[in-house]
């Protein structure tokens, strides 16, 4: 398993303004995730991000929107720009350990509210 | 193709019963199918997963049951605990591939 961190764990921004998310484990992996979780509702994937390479993003999400970074193979962040109350959410990441794909372990995540 | 259909969407069940929760499947290459425990305010927890070459998975109170040529599978809690009360996720992943797909959540209750 992993243990990961993410910073803030919630905050409320006005409309217009971006908030950046860190995301840190303590261990290197090669694959790290971001998700969105809308409340009461399920999880759905935003980008993954492979250190030195760009992230890929999913259908319905683009980089000018959420911008990730991921330096170094425990460390990545995803901002969340030009913030509506649409934006209003929990962010997740998470990492994939065994690099063989499918056992993800995630942080606690970050409550982001637009006002 | 991609989805995970999942079932119930809340379920109540008193201590020490045995509360199911069902996923079914479409894509045939999904070939990982794992289960989440969230509770509220936390990040999901990898409780238990399944490869397809096997029907069936125990750990501790956790079981998952896997039919292959029905493109389903489950949890099954044993001798529930209010504890366990959460909200389940079962999830799939194709072969060489590390996206997840997630069910659409059941929450739990389990009542004294």
């Amino acid at each position: 398993s992993a243990v990961i961190s993410q910073k803030p764990s919630r905050d409320i921004c006005q409309r217009g303004t971006s908030l950046t998310i860190q995301c840190q484990v303590d261990s290197q992996v090669t694959m790290m995730f971001w998700y969105r979780q809308q409340p009461g509702q399920s999880l759905t994937l935003i980008a993954t991000a492979n250190q030195g390479s760009e992230a890929t993003y999913e259908s319905g999400f683009v980089i000018d929107k959420f911008p990730i970074s991921r330096p170094n193979l425990t460390f990545s962040t995803l901002t969340v720009s030009n913030l509506s109350p649409e934006d209003s959410s929990i962010y997740l990441c998470s990492v994939d350990v065994t690099g063989m794909g499918g056992e993800q372990y995630f942080g606690p995540g970050t409550r982001l509210t637009v006002t | 193709q991609q989805q995970v259909k999942q079932s119930p969407q809340s379920l109540i069940v008193q201590k020490g019963g045995i509360p199911i929760i069902n996923c079914a499947y479409e894509n045939t290459a999904f070939d990982y199918f794992p289960w989440y425990q969230q509770f509220p305010g936390k990040g999901p927890a990898l409780l238990i997963a399944i490869r397809p070459d096997v029907s069936e998975k125990k750990e501790g109170r956790f079981t998952i049951s896997f039919n292959k040529s029905a493109k389903q599978f489950s949890l099954h809690i044993m001798d529930s605990q209010p504890g366990d009360s959460a909200t389940y996720f079962c999830a799939a992943s194709p072969f060489g591939n590390e996206k997840l797909t997630f069910g659409t959540g059941t929450r739990l209750t389990i009542i004294p």
